[in-house]
């Protein structure tokens, strides 16, 4: 079975703060996606890697950055964490044409 | 502009009994249409996996049907669980290039005793 992991299930951080969200799969995916998950508006795309060190934004990629150095890992960096950064976020991986498998997510709080 | 829409946005049903939840698209080009089943808690999890040519597809108690022509999708689960309370999301897939994905906000189901 796949397995993607995400490194913390909730997390507490202060505005300012330069937060980092880990995600690691592994079953040897190309993709890789970061996603925030808030009430009433569904799945949004932050960014996303079509393999290593490639990268795209997705749709709302502002006050975020990522890095993918190795083909397993997928790190989201909110540079300067603030409230309204405060969500759900979900790491998925694939294969091209696939279904995404998804992390069980990293419940963020700014405070 | 690409939009997914899923209605009703919450249901209660008894335990037992079965229920229907539908999906709108205007997705195009269109590739394929997924539905996800999310527990509270966890990352969504994927339950069927449609395409353009094909009208239905089961997964246990689970149902999905397609509609190409009219851009509606529904999930009919039968003889609900318990452990069929979950947000159950659909997901629209385009043609092309990078494979852009579309979510629909999810259904909240609750099944009670």
């Amino acid at each position: 079975d796949v397995k993607v992991t995400q490194s913390s299930r909730y997390l507490v951080k202060r505005t300012g703060e330069k937060v980092f969200l880990e995600c690691v799969q592994d079953m040897d995916h190309e993709n890789m996606f970061w996603y925030r998950q808030d009430p009433g508006l569904g799945l949004r795309l932050i960014y996303f890697s079509y393999d290593v060190k490639m990268k795209e934004k997705g749709d709302i990629p502002e006050g975020y950055s990522v890095s993918r150095e190795k083909k397993e890992r997928f790190s989201l960096i909110l540079e300067s964490a603030s409230t309204n950064q405060t969500s759900m976020y979900l790491c998925a991986s694939r294969s091209p044409n696939q279904p995404q498998h998804f992390g069980d997510g990293t419940r963020l709080s700014i405070l | 502009k690409n939009q997914v829409e899923q209605s009703p946005q919450s249901l209660i049903i008894l335990e037992g009994k079965n229920c229907t939840l539908q999906c709108n698209y205007t997705v195009s080009p269109f590739s394929n249409l997924r539905w996800y089943k999310q527990d509270t808690g966890r990352g969504p999890v994927s339950l069927t996996i449609m395409t353009f040519s094909e009208n239905t597809k089961s997964n246990g108690r689970y149902t999905a049907t397609l509609d190409a022509d009219t851009k509606q999708s529904s999930l009919h689960i039968t003889a609900s669980q318990l452990s069929d309370s979950a947000s159950y999301i659909c997901v629209v897939i385009h043609s092309g290039g990078y494979q852009k994905v579309t979510f629909g906000t999810g259904t909240k189901l609750q099944v009670i005793p």
